[in-house]
Formats: C-alpha cells, sequence, structure tokens
C-alpha cells in the first residue's frame, strides 16, 4: 500500500524566513496530495492542495510543488510570521477518493519572533 | 465547506467499557472516514463509513473492535469497543467535498482511557 514519508519532523526558522516541508510517496498510483496545518488541540485544517496534473500551485504565502517522476511534493511558506507555528502534514491519494488519505509523520514548525 | 459536529469533544472511559462516536454533517455527503491521530503522532484512517452497507476497514483495524454505523447520508458512529489504555486517542471523522473531492475534518474526540 501506500507510504508517505515527511521530512523535517521539527523546523524552526525565523520570523520572515522560508520553511520548506518535503515528502516523497510510494504508490504511483497516487493522484491527490494535501497539506493540512493543525494548530495545538484543534483539527487539521486544509492550507493547499495539488493534484496530478499539475507542477506548482501558489496560494498567497504557500505554494506546493509536485513531481511525479521523483514521487516527490514540497510545501513551501514564505515571509513566515509566527502565527503559522503549528503541525503540518503531508498526505496522498488517488482514484477520486481524496478523503481516502494516507499521512505523513507530520513536521512541528515553529516560527520565532 | 461542510460544517462537521463530532459529540462527545473529550471522554474518560474506565477500560474493558465500550463509546459511541458521533458525526453529523450539514449537508448530505457521499464520502465519510474515520481517522486515529494517537498522541503526538500522525493520522491514521480507521475505515471508509459506507451509506447503506458495512465499512470498509483499513489493515489492522477490525469490525469488532471499531464497529461503524452509517445510516443515511449526514450521520455516522464509530464505537471503541472493551476499551484499554492503548486506544487512548483523539478520534476524527472527515468527509469529503463531493464537488471537488477535498476532505474536511470534525473537531475530534479526545479519549482516555483509565
Amino acid at each position: 500500500g501506500e507510504n508517505v514519508e515527511q521530512h523535517p519532523s521539527t523546523l524552526s526558522v525565523q520570523e520572515g524566513d522560508s520553511a520548506v516541508i518535503k515528502c516523497t510517496y510510494s504508490d504511483s498510483a497516487s493522484n491527490y496530495f494535501p497539506w493540512y496545518k493543525q494548530e495545538l488541540g484543534k483539527r487539521p485544517q486544509l492550507i493547499i492542495d495539488i493534484r496530478s496534473n499539475v507542477g506548482e500551485k501558489k496560494d498567497q504565502r504557500i505554494a506546493v510543488t509536485l513531481n511525479k517522476t521523483a514521487k516527490h511534493f514540497s510545501l513551501h511558506i514564505t515571509e513566515t510570521q509566527p502565527e503559522d507555528s503549528a503541525v503540518y502534514f503531508c498526505a496522498a491519494s488517488k482514484g477520486n477518493q481524496g478523503g481516502k488519505l494516507i499521512f505523513g509523520q507530520g513536521t512541528e514548525l515553529s516560527v520565532k519572533p | 465547506s461542510a460544517v462537521i459536529s463530532q459529540k462527545p469533544s473529550r471522554d474518560i472511559c474506565q477500560r474493558g467499557t465500550s463509546l459511541t462516536i458521533q458525526c453529523q454533517v450539514d449537508s448530505q455527503v457521499t464520502m465519510m472516514f474515520w481517522y486515529r491521530q494517537q498522541p503526538g503522532q500522525s493520522l491514521t484512517l480507521i475505515a471508509t463509513a459506507n451509506q447503506g452497507s458495512e465499512a470498509t476497514y483499513e489493515s489492522g483495524f477490525v469490525i469488532d473492535k471499531f464497529p461503524i454505523s452509517r445510516p443515511n447520508l449526514t450521520f455516522s458512529t464509530l464505537t471503541v469497543s472493551n476499551m484499554s489504555p492503548e486506544d487512548s486517542s483523539i478520534y476524527l471523522c472527515s468527509v469529503e467535498n463531493t464537488r471537488n473531492t477535498e476532505a474536511f475534518f470534525g473537531q475530534g474526540t479526545r479519549l482516555t482511557v483509565v
């Protein structure tokens, strides 16, 4: 079955710097790759997603890139702010079942003012 | 996105007992899912709740331990049976947006088994 590996497990940056989180997946049939942000004690919130027919997607300070050949996708956050501090999860799914997700291990991002 | 309500938000239960978690959505959805998030860990899919038929369980999860109901397109329950301390986790329901397959989560049920 699908396996999603996420790195790093923790990431500390200064406010205003960029942060990059990387994920790899094993199942070449996976075609949907969402990213979730989870603040302490809260539910995971979808922040951006990308489908396999697209190589890059951007939404304000957040961007996601996908390399299907390498089975690799990344989250890029620019101009980080303290409120970006949270745990970020990548995930993968296939077919039309966008809710049947295999998650990465998570990255705890800390943005220091 | 759909509004998802989960009950209870938290509970402390005695080992050997069972707890049923409810998930209510404010609109009809085709796909509903149940996830487990152990303390400090990632999310693991337990099962897909199918309307009108038995749930589809992922490897490592069985119906006797985690029976699921899905009586209609807006409601599902997950029961954690014969609980042990190892079942202490956050349990989350999730629904898939029919239009674009994005998935959204309920607020979770924080279960502590003592």
